[in-house]
């Protein structure tokens, strides 16, 4: 049981560039949630699920897309990476609204 | 707003009892009290949550306060691996959960 994973642990990318941050849990949990985190600050909400096939936005929603095709992977997209987005980004999963179990995170830095 | 207020940071000696504070004055009847912490470079961990009733598990307890405007995370003794940012958490109807900026604690050997 690995519980909630994230690929890559670490990216560099540069501006305008894109890329796909992929979440995987074997909890069969039908919420999963992409969060970031600047330094020195709480975790921000970007885009959430309460199932597959369903995604919506969070907090903090620009310049990210999301995917839920498959109960156990939940994706993360940036079209056109800035350098704002340059954040560590985690990814939880929960069985119900109360409990979250997050993932490693990955840090991206965008040049 | 759905944000709770805790102090910056909090130092602790260890094996001592640690009482870790949180406001929640606006929150509303349904909403649930969660806290996790985030140890060094890595993801939060759950810690405990509740709604009405104090709540005690194997990591900490948690007290609610009667009017439920705040309630207190308890590490009965506190270890050098329990060093971490503590978040406290209103977790409103929905799904946005808002995590405000924590407490750091600091625990002395």
């Amino acid at each position: 049981n690995a519980g909630v994973t994230q690929t890559p642990k670490f990216r560099v990318l540069k501006t305008g560039q894109s890329m796909t941050l992929l979440c995987a849990q074997d909890m069969n949990h039908e919420y999963m949630y992409w969060y970031r985190q600047d330094p020195g600050m709480g975790l921000r909400l970007i885009h959430y699920s309460v199932g597959e096939g369903t995604t919506a936005k969070g907090e903090v929603p620009d310049g990210y897309n999301v995917s839920r095709l498959k109960k156990q992977n939940f994706l993360l997209g940036l079209e056109s990476a800035a350098p704002s987005q340059t954040s560590v980004y985690f990814c939880a999963s929960g069985g119900s609204r109360e409990t979250q179990y997050f993932g490693p995170g990955t840090r991206l830095l965008v040049l | 707003d759905a944000k709770t207020t805790q102090p910056n940071s909090m130092e602790s000696n260890e094996e001592e009892p640690v009482h870790l504070p949180c406001n929640h004055s606006t929150i509303s009847g349904t909403d649930y009290i969660h806290w996790y912490r985030q140890l060094p470079s890595q993801g939060p961990e759950y810690v405990i949550h509740g709604l009405t009733s104090n709540v005690n598990n194997r990591m900490a307890s948690l007290a609610i306060a009667e009017d439920r405007k705040s309630s207190t995370l308890i590490l009965h003794r506190a270890t050098l691996r329990d060093a971490a940012v503590y978040y406290c958490i209103r977790q409103a109807g929905g799904f946005k959960t808002i995590f405000g900026a924590g407490t750091r604690l600091f625990v002395k050997a």
